[in-house]
């Protein structure tokens, strides 16, 4: 069973919505990841957080805006979303972020649909 | 970023053992090949990872080559609960973002 914790499961959301993803893992982990996959595809990194400090943005639209309360918890808002946007969003958390050897332990994922 | 090279799908039969290789010739010195399975509507699992040795765990087996510019994955009694992408990555400095190549697909027929 994975030890990295995703809300919710499945999400419909329209356009002019706002809406949040959540993820929360209690592995003492010091990195979390926010990827973006979408059918048939591998998944993409989106955002990186290490030590609660955002590290990487790997060039995603404004309309997704991470949040990393605390060592734990990893946020995904969303705010105006396209269609295309519609994906499977993985969260993801590692003992370090730059160090080799870390393994990654994802999620299972939400399910998000843009309507 | 680290390339790796992957074939695009492979097939085996249950009971069998399965070779999945994985072509990462940029890999840098110090870092470890990872491998990742995704079993279908599910996140991505780790499966092994080793840096120079030949590593086993109770889900599979990792060869190295000599060279680090290659490795294998050997599961050596393929069930039907094994069909997945099987992803490798090297992680460090020349992935340090972390990013996947595009996988193996796994089918195994009963």
């Amino acid at each position: 069973d994975t030890e990295v914790t995703q809300t919710p499961k499945h999400l419909v959301m329209g356009m002019t919505n706002k809406k949040s993803l959540k993820c929360e893992q209690h592995m003492g982990h010091r990195a979390m990841y926010w990827y973006k996959q979408k059918a048939k595809k591998p998944p993409e990194l989106m955002f990186v957080y290490s030590y609660e400090k955002l590290s990487i943005n790997e060039s995603v639209p404004s309309r997704f805006s991470p949040e990393c309360p605390n060592s734990s918890l990893l946020n995904l808002h969303l705010h105006a979303l396209q269609p295309e946007d519609s994906a499977l969003y993985l969260c993801a958390s590692s003992q370090g972020v730059r160090g080799s050897g870390n393994t990654i332990y994802f999620g299972e994922g939400s399910w998000l649909t843009v309507v | 970023d680290a390339k790796t090279t992957q074939p695009n799908s492979m097939e085996s039969n249950e009971e069998e053992p399965v070779h999945l290789p994985c072509n990462h010739s940029t890999i840098s010195g110090t870092d470890y090949i990872h491998w990742y399975r995704q079993l279908p509507s599910q996140g991505p699992e780790y499966v092994i990872h080793g840096l120079t040795s030949n590593v086993n765990n109770r889900m599979a087996s990792l060869a190295i080559a000599e060279d680090r510019k290659s490795s294998t994955l050997i599961l050596h009694r393929a069930t039907l609960r094994d069909a997945a992408v099987y992803y490798c990555m090297p992680s460090g400095g020349s992935n340090y973002k972390l990013t996947f190549g595009k996988g193996t697909l796994l089918t195994v027929n009963p």
